[in-house]
Formats: C-alpha cells, sequence, structure tokens
C-alpha cells in the first residue's frame, strides 16, 4: 500500500542553524510530491513541488526538496531558519493512478531555539 | 484573490449529536476535498468532488459523514450521529483540476465532541 513516513515527530534547531526534515514514501510509480506547512491555527500552505524534470526543487520563505528516486525520500531543506518558521510540515504525496489522491505523512513539527 | 472559506471555526458538541460544516471553494476551482486532520496526524482524504460529482469517498465512514455539491460551488459535511472519536480539525480545500496543481486550504473547522 502507498505510504508517506516523516520518521521525525519533532526536531529543534536553533535559529539560524540549517534544517533537514525528511520525508520517504512508498508507491510503485514516481508521484508527485509535495512539503505543505501548517502554523498554528492556520491552514494549509504549499511550500514546493515536484512533479518532473530537476531533482531539486525551489520552494517559497526559502526553502528547497530534492528528490531522489533510488531512496524514494523528498526531504525538505533550508540553509538558514528563522522563528518564524516554528510550524508543522507536511509531506504528501501524489498518486497518478488514484485521481490524483494525496497521501500525506503524520508530520513534523519544527522548534525554534532562540 | 480569496481563499477557501469554511465556517464555523470551532463547534463544541455532545456524542450523538449532528453538526455541519460548510466550505466555499476559490472561484473557478472544481476540484474540492475534505480532509479530516486527527491531533497529531496528517489529514485523511474523507471525499473528493469534481464539480458536483464524487470522484472518491471511499474513506468516508458513510454510516454517519454525508457530503454534497450542489451546483458545484459550496459544499457541505454533515455527521450524524457524532462520535467522540470525531474530534478532528475538519479541513477543506479546493483546486484546479488535475493533479499537477496546488490545492489551497481554508482555515478548518476544530470539532470537539464531547
Amino acid at each position: 500500500a502507498q505510504s508517506v513516513t516523516q520518521p521525525d515527530i519533532n526536531i529543534t534547531v536553533s535559529e539560524g542553524a540549517s534544517l533537514e526534515l525528511r520525508c520517504n514514501y512508498s508507491y510503485g510509480a514516481t508521484p508527485y510530491l509535495f512539503w505543505y506547512v501548517q502554523s498554528p491555527g492556520q491552514g494549509l500552505q504549499l511550500l514546493l513541488k515536484y512533479f518532473s524534470g530537476d531533482t531539486l526543487v525551489q520552494g517559497i520563505k526559502g526553502f528547497e526538496a530534492e528528490f531522489k528516486r533510488s531512496q524514494s525520500s523528498f526531504n525538505l531543506r533550508k540553509p538558514s531558519v528563522h522563528w518564524s518558521d516554528a510550524a508543522e510540515y507536511f509531506c504528501a504525496v501524489g498518486l497518478l493512478d488514484s485521481n490524483y489522491q494525496l497521501i500525506w505523512g503524520a508530520g513534523t513539527k519544527l522548534i525554534i531555539k532562540p | 484573490e480569496a481563499g477557501v472559506a469554511q465556517s464555523p471555526r470551532y463547534k463544541i458538541i455532545e456524542k450523538r449529536q449532528s453538526v455541519a460544516f460548510w466550505c466555499n471553494p476559490i472561484s473557478g476551482h472544481a476540484t474540492l476535498y475534505w480532509y479530516q486532520q486527527i491531533l497529531g496526524q496528517g489529514p485523511k482524504l474523507l471525499i473528493q468532488f469534481q464539480n458536483n460529482g464524487v470522484v472518491d469517498d471511499s474513506q468516508l465512514p458513510k454510516d454517519r459523514f454525508s457530503a454534497e455539491r450542489l451546483k458545484g460551488v459550496d459544499s457541505t459535511l454533515k455527521i450524524q450521529p457524532a462520535k467522540l472519536e470525531d474530534s478532528a480539525v475538519y479541513l477543506c480545500a479546493s483546486s484546479l483540476p488535475g493533479g499537477n496543481t496546488e490545492a489551497f486550504f481554508g482555515q478548518g473547522t476544530r470539532l470537539t465532541v464531547v
């Protein structure tokens, strides 16, 4: 069955430090890949997406993600985090053969230390 | 551009009562989704509409949940009767058709069943 795994429930980083959030998926084909961010009391906002082409994609707010087919991964990175990045981050996979249904990871909560 | 509107923002009901949520998608978005997000988990798709037709409702507990999208615009999601385990945030999202388009999310309705 298709699944998305975000192995880290919580991650704490210092402001100004670099960040990497992990996402692995299980799917028989190359899926559409997404990262969304959810701030407290807010809806989900798209950070970036991968459909095809260059495996390194740039998103909003200085985030980027790299698709690695051999590892079935789509990790999210940011070189220097800001306190405003504190939020929950969700990786999602779009299934091309199932009406593009999104399968979501459980999320990673990012905590920023001052 | 107006975003996805949802109401109410919060709702507290007793078990066995009924409740309804309303969603107004972004103008022109033919695809509308209802998700259930239980605390600590990623969103789970309940139902997906394309215009006023149902594309996927395989994870909708049809014995108690119902949804409609009359005229292919606004949508309502109803729970009758509610159970304690229905406590969650109910998210509505909309998008243009196709898998390579961004889904825009409303702020959600937080339901507490006591």
